[in-house]
């Protein structure tokens, strides 16, 4: 089977900065994406990783270590308006699949 | 390009009733997605389809739930009857297989309330 953990809730404040990790397993790994979802809304596309290392996109940077089956999503110069969850998900098939962890709730006070 | 379209956005319906969602993809996506979000059960794959050829249903929970996607730019997804339990936001997502970084374009989503 397929499964992702990811922690539930973190709290940070403005200005710093956070980590949200992703540990999976599944058979036939191709990569491991990010998603951001705001309260009312939709999932948002935020990253793709399919190869090991650092992915970096403004104050967002994604990192995975296929040797360890594990991600993370680094989030920088924290504002009020990164309070979202946020998915990591596994693209482990040959088709445009994705197997979406359970969410991390990210709480930014001033 | 107008990205996903979902309609309804919201729909209240008393237990029993049919109920069908529908889907627009992003022209030229060949890939497409039917998701269910509830607190309890976070973001459910239910039904994908690639070139409006369903690959994997394992995810549809019950004989009550349907999809079908007659052409490239529609899908329609239906429960009949619907239940209390089906009560959720209802996602739409497509794709590219060209796409470089498997990204998937979700729809606003339509909230279903089933009483």
């Amino acid at each position: 089977g397929q499964s992702l953990e990811q922690p539930s809730e973190v709290t940070a404040v403005e200005g710093a900065i956070v980590q949200i990790n992703c540990t999976y397993q599944t058979s036939g790994f191709y990569g491991l994406s990010w998603y951001q979802q705001h309260d009312g809304g939709a999932p948002t596309f935020l990253s793709y990783n399919a190869l090991d290392g650092l992915e970096e996109t403004g104050r967002f940077s994604s990192f995975l270590s296929r040797s360890d089956s594990y991600g993370y999503l680094l989030l920088q110069e924290l504002q009020m308006k990164d309070s979202a969850s946020y998915f990591c998900a596994v693209k482990a098939g040959g088709y445009n699949k994705l197997i979406f962890g359970a969410g991390t709730r990210l709480a930014v006070h001033p | 390009d107008a990205g996903v379209i979902q309609s309804p956005r919201h729909e209240v319906t008393e237990m029993g009733q049919e109920v069908t969602l529908r889907c627009k993809p992003i022209s030229g996506h060949d890939y497409l997605f039917w998701y269910r979000q509830t607190m309890m059960r976070g973001l459910e794959l239910l039904i994908y389809f690639n070139n409006n050829v369903p690959i994997d249903d394992s995810g549809m929970p019950e004989d009550r739930f349907s999809a079908k996607m007659p052409n490239a730019s529609f899908s329609t997804l239906k429960i009949q009857p619907s239940e209390p339990r089906d009560s959720a936001v209802y996602f739409c997502a497509s794709s590219s297989s060209s796409g470089t970084f498997n990204e998937q374009f979700f729809g606003p989503g339509t909230r279903l309330t089933v009483l």
